[in-house]
């Protein structure tokens, strides 16, 4: 049971436009801190793709995006390539002393 | 350019220690901290725990304390997982990543990561 919740699937057509959801606690998102976003393609290890809840690291198309509200937050990924199809994992800090991940989500492109 | 290069898969008997390794490149070892992150098979990442090379400064997950030892050679920029006992549950893809802090609400995120060693732990 991952301390970050994430739906386990989602799924869109080329072209379309998905979110991805991550909900919290008061003792992460919901105290403050901020959540990062990770894509992993089949086989390979982690990709940064969002920092800092909205920040894109430089190389990441702008075609992801990524926000925060309250106990919660959200990857968008806009106009749906197939070469997305991946996991995607979110990522924050708990008053635990420690970083959680989300369970992620894995993106199927129909 | 930042690489992080892991030591090579690994296949033990259950109650063997182990040590495997992840060099840093391309930026200050000392000046970032680094960390490791499990994957079991089929299954989601979890974070277990990081280093301050610069100082040897050492975090755990709750979940890992105690399990493993997280360490790091500055010498020679490289960091490691240890385990004393492995067990067969131990079996996971483990990855090194290293960890920009931002400041104290942004936290952490990996920005670079290594390409994996699969740890496989069977009679």
């Amino acid at each position: 049971q991952s301390v970050l919740t994430q739906p386990p699937s989602v799924s869109g057509a080329p072209g379309q436009r998905v979110t991805i959801s991550c909900t919290g606690s008061s003792s992460n998102i919901g105290a403050g801190y901020d959540v990062h976003w990770y894509q992993q393609l089949p086989g390979t290890a982690p990709k940064l793709l969002i920092y800092g809840n909205s920040n894109r690291p430089s190389g990441v198309p702008d075609r992801f995006s990524g926000s925060k509200s309250g106990t919660s937050a959200s990857l968008a990924i806009s106009g749906l390539q197939a070469e997305d199809e991946a996991d995607y994992y979110c990522q924050s800090y708990d008053s635990s002393l420690s970083v959680v991940f989300g369970g992620g989500t894995k993106l199927t492109v129909l | 350019e930042v690489q992080l290069v892991q030591s090579g898969a690994e296949v033990k008997k259950p109650g063997e220690s182990l040590k495997i390794s992840c060099k840093g490149s391309g930026y200050s070892f000392t000046s970032y901290w680094i960390g490791w992150v499990r994957q079991m098979p089929g299954k989601g990442l979890e974070w277990m725990g990081i280093i301050y090379p610069g100082d040897s400064d050492t975090r755990y997950s709750p979940s890992f304390q105690g399990q493993v030892t997280i360490s790091a050679d500055k010498s020679i920029s490289t960091a490691y997982l240890q385990w004393s006992s492995l067990k067969a549950s131990d079996t996971a893809m483990y990855y090194c990543a290293r960890h920009r802090y931002y400041d104290i609400l942004t936290g952490y995120s990996c920005d670079y990561w290594g390409q994996g060693t699969l740890v496989t732990v069977s009679s």
